[in-house]
């Protein structure tokens, strides 16, 4: 596609239930990042993919956080037993080849998660 | 440590210039970025630099980057209310992905 699409754009869900958030990267981008932004924050990195392998998830918070990219192209990012506190704006991200000479990472418009 | 620092808000009449200031903490930082965050819309690129660079001038932006400080600056010249958003300082550093700042609020004046 033209550009990261992220679904849905908004999402309310109960603390304690299952989530999953989706990422189309650019066709043909092959690193793949998630980042959160909770209110009046910067975003915050997550995940970042090399093609289907998780090269760095240092940034997720638990081990309630998982994310995948089977194929290599989309990502779904999954959170289990959400609690209050997981409510944030999640971003998804995606650069050409993620190498030292890669300058720009082009950003999807989030996906706003409501916990109540 | 990674730790990206800027100031929260800015307010300037429209036409003056705008000086958003950024300090980072991590040496190994290779290229620096500005973004920009309009209410409602993603994170945009507006700029980056080069780590051995100390200046980049781009239309109406100005990067100027003193490593030794490691201090970071965007100058907007002639800002407009158009201008008026959220702007992120960001480094990327080996570890392959971005460390933003928390952002400074630009408002402009008309």
């Amino acid at each position: 596609g033209a550009g990261v699409s992220q679904t849905p754009s908004n999402k309310v869900t109960e603390k304690g239930k299952y989530v999953e958030l989706r990422c189309d990267p650019i066709s043909g981008h092959t690193a793949l990042y998630w980042y959160r932004q909770s209110l009046g924050q910067g975003p915050e990195f997550l995940i970042y993919f090399q093609g289907t392998g998780a090269a760095d998830d240092s940034g997720l918070p638990n081990d309630r956080f998982f994310a995948v990219r089977p194929e290599g192209s989309v990502s779904t990012l999954k959170i289990q037993r959400t609690e209050r506190g997981d409510s944030a704006v999640y971003l998804c991200a995606s650069s050409r080849t993620g190498g030292p000479g890669d300058t720009e990472a082009f950003f999807g418009q989030g996906t706003r998660l409501t916990v109540v | 440590g990674e730790d990206v620092e800027q100031s929260l808000f800015l307010s300037v009449r429209e036409g003056d210039s705008s000086v958003i200031n950024c300090t980072y903490t991590d040496s190994s930082s290779t290229y620096l970025y500005w973004y920009k965050q309009e209410p409602g819309a993603g994170l945009q690129l507006l700029t980056y630099i080069f780590s051995n660079m100390d200046m980049k001038q781009d239309q109406r932006l100005t990067v100027l980057l003193n490593k030794k400080d490691k201090h970071l600056s965007l100058r907007i010249a002639d800002t407009q209310t158009g201008d008026s958003a959220i702007y992120f300082c960001a480094e990327f550093t080996g570890r392959r992905a971005l460390t933003f700042g928390s952002g400074t609020r630009l408002q402009v004046q008309p």
